[in-house]
């Protein structure tokens, strides 16, 4: 497709359930990144993949979030054991370069995550 | 680390009023600095960018941004809104690294009605 896709759009899970969170990059992009936004705040930078190795998951809350790239395309962030202050849009974004001069990043729709 | 402050949280104006959000960061080497739109319903998209040269950047729909380097700010202009410009804005700087760390920080975005 022409731009990132992100899928489920939305996803209500039970407190304790995992959940897997799909982002398809644009088909090329070198970088991809994740992040999580809270309701009325700005999206949070969780963690950052250039080809298949994560060279930055500064941003990742706890050890119950985990994210993977393992051809260098299409990338998933994993919740366990969810709480209800994981509850937020999760936000994909994918950029053509490695380097970080004079590229931009195009995001995704994201998937809405509620945590009941 | 670096951090963004919008100052605007919500924003009412009248069609052909002139608009200006502002955006300070704090960060103490080179910056690229974004403006981002989210209109109801969809995904973030880019109206700006500011990598380097002329301090006064155009973007799309008539947006324009000014980044005064001794004020660290990058405020967002436009002379007329219109009622389409309905959405929130997203103000984002990136740090200029050449070993990676290429992760974008926001705001916490600017909620913009214009009425008829």
């Amino acid at each position: 497709g022409a731009g990132v896709s992100q899928s489920p759009r939305y996803k209500v899970a039970k407190r304790g359930q995992d959940v897997a969170l799909r982002c398809d990059p644009i088909s090329g992009h070198v970088s991809l990144f994740w992040y999580q936004q809270a309701l009325g705040q700005g999206p949070e930078f969780l963690t950052y993949f250039q080809n298949e190795a994560q060279l930055d998951k500064s941003g990742l809350p706890s050890d119950r979030f985990f994210a993977e790239r393992p051809e260098g395309s299409v990338s998933t962030l994993k919740i366990q054991r969810t709480q209800q202050e994981d509850s937020a849009v999760y936000l994909c974004a994918s950029s053509l370069g490695r380097v970080p001069l004079n590229t931009e990043a195009f995001f995704g729709q994201g998937t809405r995550l509620t945590v009941v | 680390a670096q951090s963004v402050s919008q100052h605007n949280h919500h924003v009412i104006l009248s069609e052909a009023a002139s608009l200006e959000l502002g955006c300070n960061y704090s960060y103490g080497g080179t910056v690229n600095l974004f403006w981002y739109v989210q209109y109801p319903g969809q995904h973030l998209q880019l109206l700006l960018k500011y990598f380097s040269g002329d301090p006064l950047v155009k973007g799309i729909k008539g947006f324009e941004a000014e980044f005064i380097k001794s004020k660290f700010s990058f405020n967002l202009r436009k002379p007329s809104v219109q009622w389409s410009d309905t959405a929130e804005y997203f103000c984002a700087v990136r740090p200029r690294l050449t070993g990676g760390g290429n992760k974008l920080t926001f705001g916490t975005g600017t909620q913009l009605k214009v009425e008829l």
